[in-house]
Formats: C-alpha cells, structure tokens, sequence
C-alpha cells in the first residue's frame, strides 16, 4: 500500500451540492492529521485538522476512521469558492513531517 | 507579520548553475520545511528543520543542501542544477517543534534548462 492515496479527481459539482473525498493512509501509527487548501498556483493552507471525535467547521466535515486507516473530508453546500485542490497530510513514523496525499481537485459550477 | 516569505517568485537556472532559496518567517516558529511540488506527485519533502543549528533530510534530499543558522531563516541551496528540479519549490513554517499547522510561502518556481 502506498503512504497515502488520494482520488485525484476531478469532483465536478453543482453549487449546493454536497461532496466527500477519502484519503488513506499506511502508517497506522499517525497521531495527527489534517486537511489543506490549495488555490492554483498558490500555497497550501490549513483548512482544518481531524480529530479522532471528528471535527467539523461550519460547512466542512472532517472525520477520521483508524479501522480502516483513512481520512474523509465532507463539503456541504458547496460554493463557487470551494473549488480548490484538498490536500490531506499526516505525521511520518518519526513524527518529524508531514506526508502529504497528491491532492483532490473539486470543481464547483453554477 | 510578513509570515513566511520566500525569493525569488521566479528563477530560470541553465543545468549546472547553483542557487540559493531564500525564506524567512517572522513568527518565531521553530520548525520549518521545504517542499518541492510537481504536477502529479503532490508536496514532497526535501530538508525539514526542527530548531536554529538542526537540520534533517526530508523524502529527495539530493542535489539540496540547508542550514539553519538563525530561527528566521532556512535557505535551500541546489548545487548544481539539474532540469530534474524544475518544480515549484515552498517552504513552510510551524510554530512547535513539530510540523502540525504549517504556514506556507508563496513558493519559488524553478525552471531548469
């Protein structure tokens, strides 16, 4: 398995739909995970770090399920300003880095 | 705060060339990371920095050299540039020790002939 796997994409959507992505990971170890936003051709920024309780924030959802070693990050009504690259993150064995998935593409259309 | 800042925005380096990256961050954070990013392969990790005078390698550390003389500043050094560097290269910052909510630069994108 690899480290991690994320479905590249990309989600085409309309807008007020709701839209869920999945990311995997290999080292059932990882403590700490997390979301990032990435706008094309910009940096990535946090968007919200995932609890083993769940997190959520305001429309965004972020749940964790260490059965199954994977991350879900859940978009309810979706806008125009969601589309974006989401990047899921997680702490390497050493807990000194951040293994990042390649990143889903969402797609939000009017 | 100007955050984390990084120069240039742009380079074009011909193969053999060597350069330095630069970045800084201004919130006294003590962890900071450098990426490269190329379409396809996500962020990979090259050299991370847990504090001033200690630096690691990350996931494709050669042809990179770092150092961390100051808690500000992380150079990213290529040697001699190869076209397989052209990417587009961020560095990150986190306010631990650790790499959790990690503040990044606007990014330099490198291009190699």
């Amino acid at each position: 398995r690899k480290e991690v796997e994320q479905d590249p994409g990309p989600f085409n959507v309309p807008e007020g739909a709701t839209v869920a992505f999945n990311c995997t990971y290999s080292n059932s170890a990882s403590q700490s995970f997390f979301w990032y936003r990435q706008d094309c051709r910009k940096e990535p920024k946090l968007l919200m770090s995932v609890y083993s309780s769940g997190n959520e924030d305001g429309r965004f959802t972020a749940q964790l399920n260490r059965a199954s070693q994977y991350i879900s990050l859940l978009i309810r009504d979706s806008k125009l300003s969601d589309s974006a690259t989401y990047l899921c993150a997680f702490y390497n064995q050493a807990g000194t880095a951040l293994i990042f998935g390649k990143g889903t593409t969402l797609s939000v259309s009017s | 705060n100007a955050g984390v800042t990084q120069t240039p925005k742009f380079q074009v380096l011909k193969t053999g060339q060597s350069m330095t990256l630069q970045c800084a961050q201004d919130m006294n954070h003590e962890y900071m990371s450098w990426y490269r990013q190329d379409p396809g392969m996500g962020l990979r990790l090259i050299h991370y920095s847990v504090g001033a005078g200690i630096t690691d390698q990350g996931e494709v550390p050669n042809g990179y050299n770092v150092s961390r003389s100051t808690t500000e500043d992380f150079p990213l050094r290529l040697l001699s540039a190869a076209p397989s560097q052209t990417s587009v290269y961020f560095c990150a910052s986190s306010v631990t020790g650790e790499p959790y909510e990690q503040y990044f630069g606007p990014g330099t994108r490198l291009t190699v002939t």
